[in-house]
């Protein structure tokens, strides 16, 4: 059965510090997405990236980072220089792939406090 | 677009009751599904959908019901709510094997 780990349950971080959200996953597919989603304190969930199996070069976007790899199981989110807005649960996710579409596996979610 | 929409925003129950969530989408997109949000368990998948007429059970699908009778159109139903059901609940939808879009929630409250 496919697992998603995010040990984190809660960060606080000073505003302008690097935060780093582990995420670690299990699965017996060899073609699978991981996402990490956002959600803040309004509710919605924010997509933030979908990165597939056989793609593990790390993606920057601003002051986001992941870092994907296979050998550890491990898909880590760096937010560098953390600002207040940044303060919302996020959730690691991985897909089972089914035909047609796709069934998503959540993380308990980490929650991240940044302080001014 | 509209994206996912999702009806009510928040509903409170008398054990026993029933109703329906509505979901819609506006993308032409195949794939819907439900999960609901519970505290220190992220989201768990309930029911999804491949396309109308198409419908399959998640993780944690007693107690629900769905079908899909048009490709805009996802509900869901509690026949006979309970406490355990009280959760947040959203509705996602995307094209097949692509990334999922999620609606905006509606908060149940089971009393």
């Amino acid at each position: 059965a496919q697992k998603v780990t995010q040990a984190q349950t809660e960060i606080s971080v000073v505003e302008k510090e690097d935060v780093t959200l582990d995420c670690v996953y299990e699965t017996r597919d060899t073609t699978y997405y991981l996402f990490w989603y956002k959600q803040p304190p309004s509710g919605e969930l924010v997509f933030l990236i979908r990165r597939n199996s056989f793609d593990e070069q790390n993606e920057i976007s601003g002051r986001y980072s992941w870092n994907f790899q296979k050998s550890t199981s491990s898909f880590n989110f760096t937010i560098t220089a953390s600002q207040v807005v940044d303060s919302a649960v996020y959730f690691c996710a991985l897909s089972e792939a089914v035909e047609y579409g796709n069934k998503l596996v959540f993380g308990a979610g980490t929650i991240l406090r940044v302080k001014s | 677009n509209a994206g996912v929409t999702q009806t009510p925003k928040f509903q409170v129950l008398k054990t026993g009751q029933s109703m329906t969530l509505q979901c819609a989408q506006d993308m032409n997109h195949e794939y819907m599904s439900w999960y609901r949000q519970d505290p220190g368990m992220g989201l768990r998948l309930i029911h999804y959908s491949v396309g109308a007429g198409i419908t399959d059970q998640g993780e944690v699908p007693n107690g629900y019901n769905v079908s899909r009778s048009t490709t805009e159109d996802f509900p869901l139903r509690l026949l006979s709510a309970a406490p355990s059901q009280t959760s947040v609940y959203f509705c996602a939808s995307s094209y097949p094997q692509e990334t999922q879009y999620f609606g905006p929630g509606t908060r149940l409250l089971v009393l």
